[in-house]
């Protein structure tokens, strides 16, 4: 069965800093992954995807995400933040067979200072 | 663009009543999933749907139910509320995993 793992619960960064949110995750075989984004008192809201092909990938909002099958890791970027990415972002594996389910991580919250 | 949508944003209900959340979506999608989302704990899958009248247990799916009479409705149903079922409640709908799915605003449930 799939899991993520995202070892950090909280992170705060400045405002124009650039930011990286670690994700890692357990699957037999190359899986499909995502990144979500909830603002406050929203739902979730798609940023990127993998699933074959480069490695790199770009997302909405400035965001990217690179792959690293070595390292079973898909973590997010972004070069400099702005106080409007100030939410909660959910890394998410999916099953390339099988049910066609999204297993999530425990999510990391973001601030932005100022 | 693809719309789900909870009928309810917020409820408080009493410890031992039935409870109904319903979740409708506009795009014909097979697949359908509702998750509950808890501070620490990120999302956990409860049960999910890929046809009419299918489904299939997630991880946590003890107290709950669920009905899916129309491709378009999915609801989940705690038979008997109790106070650790108090948290936010997510519905989704897309085509394949592949696609990435679209999420409801959630339903954040008081049981007191």
């Amino acid at each position: 069965a799939q899991s993520v793992t995202q070892p950090d619960i909280h992170i705060t960064v400045s405002e124009g800093a650039s930011l990286e949110l670690r994700c890692n995750y357990s699957y037999g075989a190359t899986p499909y992954l995502f990144w979500y984004v909830q603002s406050p008192g929203q739902g979730l809201q798609l940023l990127l995807k993998y699933f074959s092909g480069d490695t790199l990938v770009q997302g909405i909002k400035g965001f990217e995400a690179e792959f690293k099958r070595s390292q079973s890791s898909f973590n997010l970027r972004k070069p400099s933040v702005h106080w409007s990415d100030a939410a909660e972002y959910f890394c998410a594996v999916g099953a390339v067979q099988g049910a066609q389910k999204l297993v999530f991580g425990q999510g990391t919250r973001l601030t932005i200072n100022p | 663009d693809v719309k789900v949508t909870q009928s309810s944003r917020y409820l408080v209900k009493r410890t031992g009543e039935k409870v109904f959340l319903e979740c409708v979506q506009d795009m014909d999608h097979e697949n359908m999933f509702w998750y509950r989302q808890d501070p620490g704990l990120g999302l956990r899958l409860i049960y999910f749907s890929y046809d009419v009248k299918m489904k299939e247990k997630g991880d946590i799916p003890e107290g709950y139910s669920v009905s899916r009479e129309k491709k378009e409705r999915f609801s989940l149903i705690l038979e008997s509320a109790s106070t650790n079922q108090t948290s936010m409640y997510l519905c989704a709908s897309g085509v394949r995993v592949l696609s990435g799915y679209t999420f409801g605003s959630g339903t954040r449930l008081t049981v007191v």
